[in-house]
């Protein structure tokens, strides 16, 4: 089954203290972001790749970094972590191959940072 | 700069009866543009895209969108609503060729019995 699988599903944590959420594909898609949702803002960039080893800014990058070691893979870091990063993430993925292709997004992962 | 503007934070509806999600657009050429749906604690689920093939296009459970060109508009209808379409719904466009994404705030919708 296609599927975006984002680890875990939920987390609380406390200020300061680095965590790292799991983003996996297994449609073999070039491109792969990460959004956060926040009410009446929809969703927003934080940083997408579009292969291996190539990845760039998004919309609200500040406090975030991604890696993209492999194609399957886009981990989501949080180094210092701080309430206002209290939100809820997705992962997404699509195909660079024909314009215009969807994205399919994981389950989401509500993290609360106290 | 293209964007969306969906028109409704919330709309209730009777089950039964039509729902129609309101959604503008802004943009200096014809957009690409999604409606995705976004069940609690799901992710976003692809309902439909227009592509400039055809101005009405037909999506999942029912749901269709017509871009109107001269309206700036690409409203998400459904003839009848189902108590299992209470859910979130986003406006996308497409802002270039990468895929790159800008969604609208959403519009929350609650079916009533």
């Amino acid at each position: 089954e296609a599927q975006v699988t984002q680890n875990p599903r939920y987390l609380i944590t406390v200020t300061g203290k680095k965590l790292t959420v799991t983003c996996s594909q297994n449609m073999n898609h070039e491109y792969m972001s990460w959004y956060r949702q926040d009410p009446g803002l929809g969703l927003r960039q934080i940083y997408y790749s579009m292969n291996v080893e190539v990845t760039d800014k998004g919309d609200v990058p500040e406090g975030y970094k991604v890696s993209r070691k492999e194609k399957r893979n886009f981990p989501l870091i949080l180094e210092s972590p701080s309430p206002n990063q209290t939100s809820l993430y997705f992962c997404a993925s699509s195909t660079l191959q024909g314009r215009n292709q969807p994205q399919h997004f994981g389950d989401g992962t509500r993290l609360s940072i106290l | 700069a293209q964007s969306v503007t969906q028109l409704d934070s919330h709309v209730s509806v009777s089950e039964g009866t039509p729902v129609l999600l309101r959604c503008n657009y802004s943009s200096s050429y014809s957009p690409s543009l999604f409606w995705y749906v976004q069940h609690p604690n799901k992710g976003l689920q692809l309902l439909l895209k227009y592509t400039s093939a055809a101005t009405l296009v037909k999506g999942i459970n029912g749901f269709e969108a017509e871009f109107k060109k001269s309206e700036t508009s690409f409203h998400l209808t459904k003839p009848s609503a189902h108590m299992s379409d209470a859910a979130e719904y986003f406006c996308v466009v497409i802002l270039d060729s990468w895929g790159k994404l800008q969604f609208g705030a959403g519009t929350q919708v609650v079916v009533t019995p």
